[in-house]
């Protein structure tokens, strides 16, 4: 699958670290999404971004910050993170139609905070 | 708040047999979409099938196909003729109709494929 990507695929940081996630989709949507992955939970929506503006935050805190620059790019600038943020971060993105919105991931950042 | 449950955390099924994977649903709304997505050990979250609420005909995609019982909030997936290639996590989600990104997600089935 190469049509939302995503680097690093692997990340350890110290809690003092300042790092970004980046998410590169080739599918021509206009909406994307960052969800976090944790172990035996459901999926959880952080950001959403529709048209390049932010729709969604789910109670984010604020050591995850997203950016969104253009309709095919989106980060997630970290800093200052704790152990528990340590999970598997998922890009997805769509093409936010009113009757059509099918979500495509990407393969993932796995966090290790230290 | 819309809730999907999944009650299988993990499953087993022998290599060319067939296995249903559960998922319930909770919502008051009547037009909304069923999704059924697989990761497999890779990570990369694939697209298995989808359902829309207001067609009564149960989805079909090759080898995997849907029970959607509406009245009963009821949204599982057959697996006919398991391959080694369809162990993975399986996640049942479901989303609203309308511009609106918010889809939420089960727990997760583990499925094991054996030969």
């Amino acid at each position: 699958e190469t049509g939302v990507t995503q680097t690093p695929r692997h990340l350890v940081m110290g809690m003092t670290n300042k790092k970004s996630l980046k998410c590169e989709q080739h599918l021509g949507h206009n909406a994307m999404y960052w969800y976090k992955q944790s172990a035996k939970k459901p999926l959880e929506l952080m950001f959403v971004y529709n048209f390049k503006e932010q729709t969604e935050n789910n109670s984010v805190p604020s050591r995850f910050s997203p950016e969104c620059p253009n309709s095919s790019h989106l980060f997630l600038h970290l800093h200052t993170l704790q152990p528990e943020d340590s999970a598997l971060y998922l890009c997805a993105s769509s093409q936010v139609l009113d009757w059509e919105d099918t979500q495509y991931f990407g393969p993932g950042t796995r966090l290790t905070v230290l | 708040a819309q809730t999907v449950t999944q009650s299988q955390p993990e499953m087993s099924v022998q290599e060319a047999e067939t296995v249903t994977l559960s998922c319930t649903y909770d919502t008051s709304e009547s037009d909304y979409y069923l999704f059924w997505y697989k990761q497999p050990p890779s990570r990369q979250m694939i697209l298995v099938i989808r359902q829309e609420a207001y067609k009564q005909q149960n989805a079909t995609e090759n080898r995997f196909s849907v029970n959607f019982q509406k009245a009963a909030k009821s949204f599982s997936l057959k697996i006919s003729d398991s391959q080694l290639g369809d162990a993975a996590m399986y996640f049942c989600a479901y989303r609203t109709q309308g511009v609106n990104n918010d889809m939420r997600f089960g727990a997760g089935t583990r499925l094991t494929v054996k030969p």
